[in-house]
């Protein structure tokens, strides 16, 4: 049980288009999503708290605009890169909790982005 | 600031031995912790967790110990094999995970 998954599994789009990444929480409903930066041999980076049916909720430094998100049912939450710059190109991971009381989170298999 | 980090970014380690993968934390208000593994490509996966009011908790050939006097965590693999290769994060929990940088286990053959 507790299955993340997401789509596409990787990406490559020119400059200046965008992309939307799916996160789907498959055998359960999750209140919360998160969707997390990774570059390469770095660590996590937390981008935003996506909660169902309200605004995300986005770390500092992370532009909004950029990265939009929408969160409409508690099973599926998409992350939208607009106007995508090579910088953008990265690993983009999600990951869903059950529950307002759950501590522990499901991540999904991530998202390759690259942007030529 | 508040951060998760690791002593150790690269351990190799012979096949059979016992690996032991350590991290640091600075918020000693911190009450859940979690190590991940990630492989090459892939996104985290959950390996063990334990509460503050606990100091070890044992899986399946995994065991994280607990300090919070030195507000240290560690993640001990029994008889590592190949596919234990990847790399391990521990991270900690207030609401939202912060994660630490990462430590790569090599497992020579």
């Amino acid at each position: 049980g507790a299955v993340v998954s997401q789509h596409p599994s990787w990406v490559i789009c020119k400059s200046g288009t965008s992309v939307k990444i799916e996160c789907r929480s498959l055998d359960f409903q999750a209140t919360t999503m998160f969707w997390y930066r990774q570059f390469p041999k770095q660590s996590l980076m937390l981008m935003a708290t996506s909660n169902e049916g309200s605004k995300a909720t986005y770390e500092q430094g992370v532009e909004k605009d950029k990265f939009l998100i929408n969160h409409a049912s508690l099973t599926l939450s998409t992350l939208t890169v607009t106007s995508a710059h090579p910088e953008d190109s990265s690993f983009y991971i999600c990951s869903a909790r059950a529950g307002a009381r759950e501590d522990t989170q499901y991540f999904g298999p991530g998202t390759r982005l690259t942007v030529l | 600031g508040e951060s998760v980090g690791l002593h150790l970014p690269t351990l190799s380690v012979q096949e059979g031995d016992n690996s032991i993968i350590n991290c640091a934390y600075s918020n000693s208000a911190s009450d859940y912790f979690i190590w991940y593994k990630q492989e090459s490509g892939k996104g985290p996966q959950f390996i063990i967790d334990i509460r503050s009011n606990m100091d070890k908790r044992q899986g399946q050939r995994v065991t994280v110990l607990l300090n919070k006097t030195v507000k240290h965590l560690s993640l001990q693999i029994a008889a590592t094999q190949p596919g234990d290769s990847a790399v391990y994060f521990c991270a900690e929990n207030r609401n939202k995970f912060y994660f630490g940088s990462g430590t790569k286990l090599n497992v020579k053959p």
